[in-house]
């Protein structure tokens, strides 16, 4: 059965670093999402992708933050000079189509900043 | 805005015990509304939509528009069914369709 997959699963990283996590979506979906999970909060919705470009980002989804889809295969989030606060499970998600269908998850990234 | 309120952060029941975890939303419109569990070191998956009407692992959802509440139920848990729960919504209104998520309830089962 096709799965999102992530990687690192784990990534430690100091404070004012750059941090790319990334995500390998469903082939044939079209829709493409990056979640956070601070420890102990609910799954917030940072962005959402579709056609090669940002189709909405939410208040997290500072400058600070990109997406990128560079193969047509990866999709990518780089955080350029990460914060204390930035530490959290992220999630990639992919759909087939934007309006209905199963969203379908990774199994996270987990960010640690020192 | 868009919000949904899942108040019980653990719910511990013995196995063979009715399950309610309850889930209320706020959402000017039609929102279309899901349950995803998450099982220990699992990803999110979908447990069961609205639309789809199913039961699923022998749960069920009810939406009740009237109360604003899309409660997951099953008569009879399991210890498999041990994990977390989480209430989502998805509908125009909310952008692109992302899910709004609410905070999540910990089922416990036990023997």
């Amino acid at each position: 059965e096709p799965e999102v997959t992530q990687t690192p699963s784990h990534q430690v990283t100091q404070m004012g670093q750059e941090v790319i996590l990334r995500c390998v979506p469903i082939s044939n979906h079209l829709y493409f999402y990056w979640y956070r999970q601070i420890l102990g909060q609910k799954v917030e919705f940072l962005v959402s992708f579709y056609n090669n470009e940002i189709s909405e980002k939410s208040e997290i989804f500072d400058d600070q933050f990109s997406v990128e889809r560079p193969d047509g295969s990866n999709f990518t989030l780089k955080i350029r000079s990460t914060k204390l606060e930035d530490s959290a499970m992220y999630f990639c998600a992919s759909r087939l189509r934007g309006n209905t269908g199963e969203l379908f998850f990774g199994e996270g990234s987990r960010l640690t900043v020192l | 805005a868009q919000r949904v309120t899942q108040p019980e952060k653990l719910l511990s029941v013995f196995k063979g015990a009715p399950v309610e975890l309850k889930c209320n939303y706020s959402y000017s419109g039609s929102p279309e509304l899901f349950w995803y569990v998450q099982y220990s070191r699992q990803r999110l998956q979908l447990l069961l939509r609205h639309i789809s009407r199913e039961s699923i692992k022998g749960f069920t959802a009810d939406l009740n528009k009237g109360e604003t509440s899309f409660h997951l139920k099953k008569p009879f848990a399991q210890e498999e069914d041990s994990a977390m729960y989480y209430c989502a919504l998805s509908g125009p209104g909310t952008g692109f369709q992302k899910l709004v998520f609410g905070t999540g309830t910990r089922l416990l089962v036990s023997p």
